[in-house]
């Protein structure tokens, strides 16, 4: 079963172009994580979310968690080429050392 | 954060051999996470691996098929056993440094095809 469903499952679109990605479930999780990978590599950390509500920009890249800790969302900004990858959200259940659950991920098309 | 290697970057293997992927890792961690990934899919995890004790794989994923070996806190393998066609696939290993918020790091992957 899988917990954190993403959407869309794939989106391509021109440079310029904004989109949002969504990370939904019906479970609450302590933290949420955001990943891209690229072809070739492993996933790579984007950011953390722990707070209800809370919302993390980095460059154009916006996070948020939902207030009730059951969601989030990816908003891009003038997406660019570079951009390109598979963005997959994360999200622990609780604190300490455990396994994440993954999110059924979202692969993102950036055209010249 | 930490960095993580991964041997070999890719393999191509015949049906009935068995293949080990090392992990390699710049600093000591206690946990350490192998997951299987169809490209452009999301990840599944194969097992947890904690240096000193048993690996616990998850529903579907058995020791038999899957052993995991984690000798110290730097290192750990993962065998492919007696490989089918529909192991194929990419194989990928983390770690989670220790953080409050369970972030983890990957290695770049192993890409097997069986044939």
């Amino acid at each position: 079963t899988q917990l954190l469903e993403q959407s869309p499952q794939f989106l391509s679109i021109q440079e310029g172009e904004n989109l949002t990605v969504y990370c939904n479930s019906s479970s609450v999780f302590s933290s949420l994580q955001w990943y891209r990978q690229e072809p070739g590599e492993g996933p790579v950390l984007l950011v953390t979310v722990v707070t209800g509500g809370e919302v993390k920009k980095l460059k154009r890249l916006t996070f948020q968690f939902g207030d009730a800790r059951k969601d989030s969302s990816l908003h891009i900004t003038a997406a660019q080429p570079g951009d390109t990858g598979l963005y997959l959200c994360a999200g622990a259940r609780n604190t300490g050392f455990q396994k994440l659950v993954f999110g059924t991920g979202t692969r993102l098309l950036v055209s010249p | 954060s930490a960095v993580i290697s991964q041997k070999p970057s890719r393999d191509i293997c015949q049906r009935g051999t068995s293949l080990t992927i090392q992990c390699q890792v710049d600093s000591q961690v206690t946990m350490m996470f192998w997951y299987r990934q169809q490209p452009g899919q999301s990840l599944t995890l194969i097992a947890t691996a904690n240096q000193g004790s048993e690996a616990t794989y998850e529903s579907g994923f058995v020791i038999d098929k899957f052993p995991i070996s984690r000798p110290n806190l730097t290192f750990s393998t993962l065998t492919v056993s007696n490989m089918s066609p529909e192991d194929s696939s990419i194989y990928l290993c983390s770690v989670e440094p220790g953080g409050v918020y369970n972030e983890q790091f990957f290695g770049p992957g192993t890409r097997l095809t069986v044939l």
